[in-house]
């Protein structure tokens, strides 16, 4: 079966642009996830998604960072007027439950 | 919240030895260790995981094992193949959010 899909696979954009980004969940995974992995680094947690609720936002780095999922499926990252520091590569990850978290590929993000 | 260490951040291992990565945790009510494995431009992959009612777990040539009281838990990888080349990060939850170690890079040498 399909796994998790994101889109773009890679995003090259100017500083002060805004993007989004969209990850499709495995189907019929309720719960869903963003994270960011910066070069070299481990992952770093954004957000969570229960059904379109989003109990947790505390991953968030700052309110330019925003993130929306609806019908239970289908969710997208939004990054309003982008910074360098923003370059990354963002991960999707969806699961039935909590655990266990299958993840996507991932967009490549590259701010100028 | 919880913080995860893990070492060594590189690897380099003859094929067929075996190899070793480890990782402590901060938060005691952390009870789900799992282990992904990421290779260069490729999503994070589960290979194992270890709830924390269990002390080891193996699938072939991988093991888990978790030691509760000490909060550490650790990674085997036995009869290593060039093709187990990759990056390793291990993780703690205690429900949701998983919190990464900041990865192992092991080089198998052919």
């Amino acid at each position: 079966g399909a796994g998790v899909s994101q889109s773009p696979s890679n995003k090259v954009t100017e500083k002060g642009k805004d993007v989004e980004l969209r990850c499709d969940p495995i189907s019929g995974h309720t719960a869903l996830y963003w994270y960011r992995q910066s070069l070299g680094q481990g992952l770093e947690f954004l957000i969570y998604f229960q059904g379109n609720s989003a109990p947790d936002k505390s991953g968030l780095p700052s309110d330019r960072f925003s993130a929306e999922r609806t019908g239970g499926s289908v969710s997208t990252l939004t990054i309003q007027r982008t910074q360098q520091e923003d370059s990354a590569v963002y991960l999707c990850a969806s699961s039935l439950g909590t655990q266990p978290q299958h993840f996507g590929d991932g967009t490549r993000l590259s701010i100028l | 919240g919880e913080n995860v260490e893990q070492h060594p951040s590189t690897l380099s291992v003859q094929e067929g030895d075996s190899a070793v990565i480890k990782c402590t945790y901060s938060d005691s009510a952390s009870n789900y260790f799992p282990w992904y494995k990421q290779e260069l431009g490729k999503r994070p992959q589960l290979i194992i995981d270890i709830r924390s009612n269990v002390g080891e777990k193996k699938d072939q040539r991988i093991a888990v094992t978790l030691n509760k009281t000490a909060k550490h838990f650790s990674l085997h990888i036995t009869e290593t193949q060039p093709e187990d080349s990759a990056v390793y990060f291990c993780a703690a939850s205690g429900s949701y959010q998983l919190t990464f170690g900041k990865g192992t890079k092991l080089s198998v040498i052919p």
